[in-house]
This record gives C-alpha cells, sequence and structure tokens, in this order.
C-alpha cells in the first residue's frame, strides 16, 4: 500500500463550482502534511500546510484528521486558473516529502 | 525562480548511454534532495544529503543510479546505462537546516527522455 493515496481523477468542473479532493495516508508518525500544486510539465509548488485545526486560505480550505489518517482539500469558486494536478503530500523522516499521485482538476468556462 | 537550478533542463539519450544532471542548491541550504517524476505519479523520492553526506537512498535507485554532493554545494546524478524507464523529470530540491516541507524549493527539473 502506497503511503499517500488520492484519487487521480480527472475532476472535470465548471468555473465557479466547488470541488473537494481526498487523500488517505498510512504511517501516523509524519506530522507535516502539505497540499502541492503542479502545472503541466513543471516543478510542485507549495498550495499550503495543513493543520489538525483547518487551514484556509482565500478560497481554499485544507483540512487534516489524524484519527482517520485522512487530508482534504476545498476549492471554492473554482478558476480557469485553478486548473492543475494537486498532490497530497507527508513529511517524512527525513525532512522528505511523500507525494500523492496527484489528482487532476479542470475547470472548464 | 526558486534559487535552484538544475541543468540540464532537457535530456534525449540513446538506450545504453550515460547521463548526468546537476543540481545548484539555494547556497545556504544544506538539505538536497533528488525525486523522480514519471508521467502519471507524483514525485518519489530518490536520495538525500546533509552537506557532503550521502545520508539515505530509496529502493528506486538502483546500482546504476549515482549522486554526489562534492563539498556540500552542486549535485550531480549520473545515470549509467540508461533504459527507456529510466524515462521521467528528475527533481532536485534544497531545504535549510531545521526547515520542513513549507521550507522546501524546488527547481523546475530536468526532463529525460530515454529513445
Amino acid at each position: 500500500r502506497k503511503e499517500v493515496e488520492q484519487d487521480p481523477g480527472p475532476f472535470n468542473v465548471p468555473e465557479g463550482a466547488t470541488v473537494a479532493f481526498n487523500c488517505t495516508y498510512s504511517n501516523s508518525a509524519s506530522q507535516s502534511f502539505f497540499w502541492y500544486r503542479q502545472d503541466c510539465r513543471k516543478e510542485p509548488k507549495l498550495l499550503m500546510s495543513v493543520y489538525s485545526s483547518g487551514n484556509e486560505d482565500g478560497r481554499f480550505t485544507a483540512q487534516l484528521n489524524r484519527a482517520s489518517q485522512y487530508i482534504s482539500l476545498l476549492i471554492r469558486d473554482s478558476k480557469l486558473s485553478d486548473s492543475a494536478t494537486y498532490l497530497c503530500v507527508k513529511g517524512g523522516s527525513q525532512g522528505n516529502l511523500i507525494f500523492g499521485k496527484g489528482t487532476k482538476l479542470s475547470v472548464k468556462p | 525562480d526558486t534559487g535552484v537550478s538544475q541543468n540540464p533542463r532537457h535530456k534525449i539519450t540513446k538506450r545504453g548511454q550515460n547521463v548526468t544532471f546537476r543540481c545548484d542548491p539555494i547556497s545556504e541550504h544544506n538539505r538536497l534532495y533528488w525525486y523522480r517524476q514519471t508521467l502519471g505519479q507524483g514525485p518519489e523520492f530518490l536520495t538525500y544529503f546533509q552537506n557532503e553526506a550521502q545520508l539515505e537512498k530509496s529502493r528506486l535507485l538502483s546500482d546504476r543510479f549515482s549522486a554526489e554532493r562534492p563539498k556540500g554545494s552542486f549535485s550531480t546524478l549520473e545515470i549509467q546505462r540508461t533504459e527507456q524507464g529510466d524515462s521521467a523529470m528528475y527533481l532536485c530540491a534544497s531545504i535549510p537546516s531545521g526547515g520542513i516541507g513549507n521550507t522546501i524549493y524546488f527547481g523546475e527539473g530536468s526532463w529525460l527522455t530515454v529513445v
């Protein structure tokens, strides 16, 4: 079993829609969790950190449920520019990052 | 531009040839990571340096792969006797001492195509 599992999608949504991505992880020793965004043929970029108390940044909300080993990302009022692959990430023991496969989002006009 | 530089950005090579990628991290970052990303997958951890010491290697790093970081500055990743399955984007990332995932900086990646 992969340490971080995500639905690969694709998620095809109209502009303005609300979309939610989920991710599960194993090895609960991890203390840090993140969502990264990756555009086609580009490097991944940090979108936001994820905390048990929830984390909101504009239209984006991330949540961590340690009991269920579950991470979520909610995007409200989606824009065309949100089209990308969203990577669920947990911190490894050596400071490295362990990535999920990514969930592809396509926002249509 | 994150300050992490990778060269070459693209490389096409024939199967069986050797290739070398270089990464120049942010100068004050003492930790450096290499990842590989194939189509439809997230980046997969290959190896990690703290200064010049290679502290961890993934099982993905076969005997054909070798990485170095002389003097704790730039790093090289060499792939010997390339195979078609080596075609991927190779990402380098650096992080300052004590940093965590929200302080990691990725380079733009080096694309390898083995034909």
